[in-house]
């Protein structure tokens, strides 16, 4: 089946790093591939997405490319903020199949 | 713009009782889910509900849980005699299609299920 894996952290880094986080895919299908972010005490908000290989997704100056040839989804931001504090989840959407959810990654910012 | 919505925020319940959360999905979309994370863990998926119908289900989803969508606005999530290990964030999602490009889940804020 389908499984979606991610680096647990906690990530831990100073205002204005650039901040990696692994996202490694394993699907049967074509995914459309997210990423999610949990800020402290609230839900789950979508905070990017790809539908096919290549596709780059972008918001609030995060960004993760689609690779399948690495079946990967990293996400990256060139210079984090202390507001930037969540975790953040990895995500696969396979047609006619529920989302899987890799198992967050709390990242900390430090001002 | 549109989001979806669940009541209450935090309920807390006795073992064995029951309990209904409710979910207000965006309104033109067609698929509708529920979630849970017990706390510090992973998003679980329960169901998925289309065409007034159970889609899918995971094995947590069992005898305990039923869904219904009891008119054209609303969409909940009974548990009929609640466990201790009940006790989980619960997240309802809703998408426009279930197919690539319009798959895209949209989560409501969650209610927190304590069962004592």
């Amino acid at each position: 089946g389908n499984s979606v894996t991610q680096m647990e952290g906690p990530v831990t880094l100073s205002e204005e790093a650039f901040l990696t986080i692994n996202c490694t895919y394993t699907a049967t299908g074509y995914p459309s591939l997210f990423w999610y972010v949990q800020y402290p005490g609230e839900g789950l908000q979508l905070l990017l997405k790809a539908t096919k290989a290549d596709d780059k997704g972008s918001n609030k100056g995060f960004e993760a490319t689609y690779r399948k040839e690495t079946t990967s989804f990293h996400l990256e931001k060139g210079s984090v903020q202390v507001s930037d504090s969540a975790v953040y989840f990895c995500a696969l959407g396979d047609y006619g199949q529920n989302f899987v959810f890799g198992p967050g990654t709390r990242l900390s910012v430090l001002p | 713009e549109p989001e979806v919505t669940q009541t209450p925020s935090h309920q807390v319940t006795q073992m064995g009782q029951e309990v209904i959360l409710r979910c207000v999905p965006i309104s033109n979309h067609l698929y509708f889910y529920w979630y849970r994370q017990i706390l510090g863990q992973k998003v679980e998926f329960l169901v998925s509900f289309y065409n007034n119908e159970i889609s899918e289900k995971s094995e947590i989803f069992d005898d305990q849980f039923s869904v219904e969508r009891p008119d054209g606005s609303n969409f909940t999530l009974k548990i009929r005699s609640t466990k201790l290990e009940d006790s989980a964030m619960y997240f309802c999602a809703s998408s426009l299609a279930g197919g690539p490009g319009t798959d895209t889940q949209y989560f409501g804020p969650g209610t927190r299920l304590t069962v004592l």
